[in-house]
């Protein structure tokens, strides 16, 4: 079957412009997680999602940040006034459930704010 | 505060030759240890996972050992190939409130060169 898909690949805008990145998680699987990867580093915990709810939201980094999952599949990330340093990778992952399983990554959204 | 290090930062081998990466962690409470592959402009891809109790764990070529009570994990790779080069993240879940957040390593940069 297919794997976590994630769209776009690539999004270029300005700074101060909205975002939204959108996750489409491997069928039936009900935990899913949003990830920032910056050049040379790990993928940094964003928000995870058990279901619709978001079960833990901790790293998020400010308000401008907000993401959804209104019916416990696809996922949306949104950015807001979007600033140079949102500038990275945004690895969204799927799990069966969120008890340790193995996490399968999409292929990312590079993001560049100008 | 949870850290995964890892180390070396970057590796070059020769192909054919035989490598190990490092990763030290100070998760608590543990859950289990991953070690994930992530080829340029991919998502990672899992390669192994240990829990508590298990202290060596293969996947082909790639073997991967857990000390528990050092809290450090190996991953080796036997006679490498070219398709080897990419960033090796070493990835450990613990628990908080029920749910399992996992904590990145900054990934091992592995090149092997022909």
């Amino acid at each position: 079957g297919a794997g976590v898909s994630q769209t776009p690949s690539n999004k270029v805008t300005e700074k101060g412009k909205y975002v939204e990145l959108r996750c489409d998680p491997i069928s039936g699987h009900t935990a899913l997680y949003w990830y920032r990867q910056s050049l040379g580093q790990g993928p940094e915990f964003l928000i995870y999602f058990q279901g619709t709810g978001a079960a833990d939201d901790s790293g998020l980094p400010n308000d401008r940040f907000f993401a959804v999952r209104p019916e416990g599949s696809v996922s949306t990330l949104k950015i807001q006034r979007t600033e140079r340093g949102d500038s990275a990778v945004y690895l969204c992952a799927s799990s069966p459930t969120s008890g340790g399983n193995e996490q399968f990554f999409g292929p990312g959204t590079r993001l560049t704010v100008l | 505060k949870n850290q995964v290090e890892q180390s070396p930062q970057s590796l070059i081998i020769l192909e054919g030759k035989n490598c190990t990466l490092q990763c030290n962690y100070t998760v608590s409470p543990f859950s289990n240890l991953r070690w994930y592959k992530q080829d340029t402009g991919r998502g990672p891809v899992s390669l192994t996972i240990m829990t508590f109790s298990e202290n060596t764990k293969s996947n082909g070529r790639y073997t991967a050992t857990l000390d528990a009570d050092t809290k450090q994990s190996s991953l080796h790779i036997t006679a490498s190939q070219l398709s080897d080069s990419a960033s090796y993240i070493c990835v450990v879940s613990g628990t908080s409130g029920g749910s399992y957040i996992p904590t990145f390593g900054r990934g091992t940069s592995l090149i092997v060169h022909p």
